[in-house]
């Protein structure tokens, strides 16, 4: 079974501009959820989609925004970029029909804002 | 709200000694718990669970319980291997949120 993808894996993009990540979940799996990971702040959580709906949200602005389309696939976008929001995005997808159970990883999207 | 604590590192080894990696949790309710790990370049990679209080999640000779008296999840492996060097993420979920430690780094030495 393929697993995880994400696209693209790199990013260079500039102050100011907007950026889309793309994932790809497991076959049969409904839950995606998107994570922000720094070196100064770590794993963050920043939304899980369930059946194209977000079920969950964590603490981030409403810069970063996403949604799910029918196929599971799923797409962030975060717009006028910081500096501050270069990190890896990593989405993970789930079988679970509740809450959050055991995560695949993809390789993540390293985002570099200059 | 809930969160995880966990050891700070890095954590250097030689090849066979014993290995821990404290993590202790706070939650309201009954959360799940897992160990993640992170090699250079990729995704973390899911290594063991627990789901309830006092199981044991195992796998490739790591060893976790869930302790609900001490909200404790400590990984540990009784000998490790050069190619278990990587970071390693405590975890927590409920229905509504996902939290994950600061991470630690292994690196074992020949």
């Amino acid at each position: 079974k393929a697993g995880v993808t994400q696209t693209p894996r790199y990013l260079i993009k500039t102050r100011g501009q907007q950026v889309t990540l793309s994932c790809s979940p497991i076959s049969g799996h409904r839950s995606v959820s998107w994570y922000q990971q720094t070196p100064g702040q770590g794993l963050q959580f920043l939304f899980e989609y369930f059946s194209e709906t977000q079920r969950n949200k964590g603490n981030f602005p409403g810069r970063f925004s996403g949604r799910q389309f029918s196929n599971s696939r799923s797409e962030m976008n975060v717009s006028t970029l910081e500096l501050g929001d270069s990190a890896l995005y990593l989405c993970a997808s789930s079988l679970a029909d509740r809450g959050f159970d055991e995560q695949y990883f993809g390789p993540g999207t390293r985002l570099t804002v200059t | 709200g809930n969160s995880v604590t966990q050891m700070e590192g890095p954590v250097t080894l030689s090849e066979e000694a014993f290995l821990t990696i404290n993590c202790t949790y706070t939650a309201t309710g009954y959360p799940s718990l897992f160990w993640y790990v992170q090699y250079p370049g990729e995704g973390l990679q899911l290594l063991l669970k627990a789901t309830k209080a006092d199981d044991k999640g195992s796998n490739k000779g790591f060893e976790a319980t869930y302790r609900k008296e001490t909200t404790s999840f400590h990984l540990e492996k009784g000998s490790v291997q050069v190619s278990d060097s990587a970071v390693y993420f405590c975890a927590l979920s409920d229905i509504n949120d996902m939290r994950f430690g600061a991470g630690t780094r292994l690196t074992v030495k020949p």
